[in-house]
């Protein structure tokens, strides 16, 4: 069945950086593309980023642009997802997700990974 | 920018009722639109994809229609088990992009 387990939750404090994990298995990875998602406690999901595992190909929501990277290792058939520069407002869960096809919706999605950030 | 526009924000009805929720997109977005069942402390889960396809397994008292701007999302039958939030979302692929809407909390009466 398909899955994607993240890893777990992390503490920064101001102005580090987070890199989040997110394994996939159960289908053809480099078939479907993988993004990011946030929700801050109370909030609607914002999305992040979109990357193709077929040739990295990405899209950054312009609100992250310069703060965020996603990679994928098609090796191990896991995405990154890593943000710089932290405020106290990045404090959210980030969500991995598989979406249809390329770029179609979101279908199957991690666990979750809460990031707090606090000095 | 496209802007998703939810309504209500938030809604109270008893078992067996017909739900309604609406979203509005500030331009033509075609069929492209999700709708997603979020409980609490969980991943959203996709119940509706092109306006209105219902994902494999979601139970048929759920349905979506719409295109273009305005879009609808009903439960014909309220049952206990579909106390959630719900998000409608927007996604494009030239390039790929997704947007949410503010969501709507459904609550039983």
């Amino acid at each position: 069945q398909v899955q994607l387990v993240q890893s777990g939750a992390e503490v920064r404090k101001p102005g580090a950086s987070v890199k989040v994990s997110c394994k996939a298995s159960g289908y053809s990875f480099t078939s479907h593309g993988i993004t990011w998602v946030r929700q801050a406690p109370g909030q609607a999901p914002e999305w992040m980023g979109w990357i193709s595992t077929y040739n990295g190909v990405r899209n950054y929501a312009q609100s992250f642009q310069g703060r965020v990277t996603l990679t994928t290792d098609t090796s191990t058939t896991t995405a990154y997802m890593d943000l710089r520069s932290l405020r106290s407002d990045d404090t959210a869960i980030y969500y991995c997700a598989r979406v249809q096809g390329t770029s179609g919706p979101p279908d199957y999605w991690g666990q979750g990974t809460l990031v707090t950030v606090s000095s | 920018d496209i802007q998703m526009t939810q309504s209500p924000s938030s809604l109270s009805a008893s078992v067996g009722d017909r739900v309604t929720i609406t979203c509005q997109a500030s331009q033509d977005i075609e069929y492209r639109l999700s709708w997603y069942q979020q409980k609490p402390g969980k991943a959203p889960n996709l119940l509706i994809y092109d306006a209105s396809y219902l994902e494999t397994g979601v139970p048929s008292r759920f349905s979506g229609s719409g295109s273009g701007t305005d879009f609808t999302f009903t439960i014909s039958s309220l049952q206990p088990e579909d106390i959630a939030t719900y998000y409608c979302q927007h996604y494009d692929n030239l390039p790929p992009i997704y947007t949410f809407g503010q969501g709507t909390k459904l609550e039983i009466k």
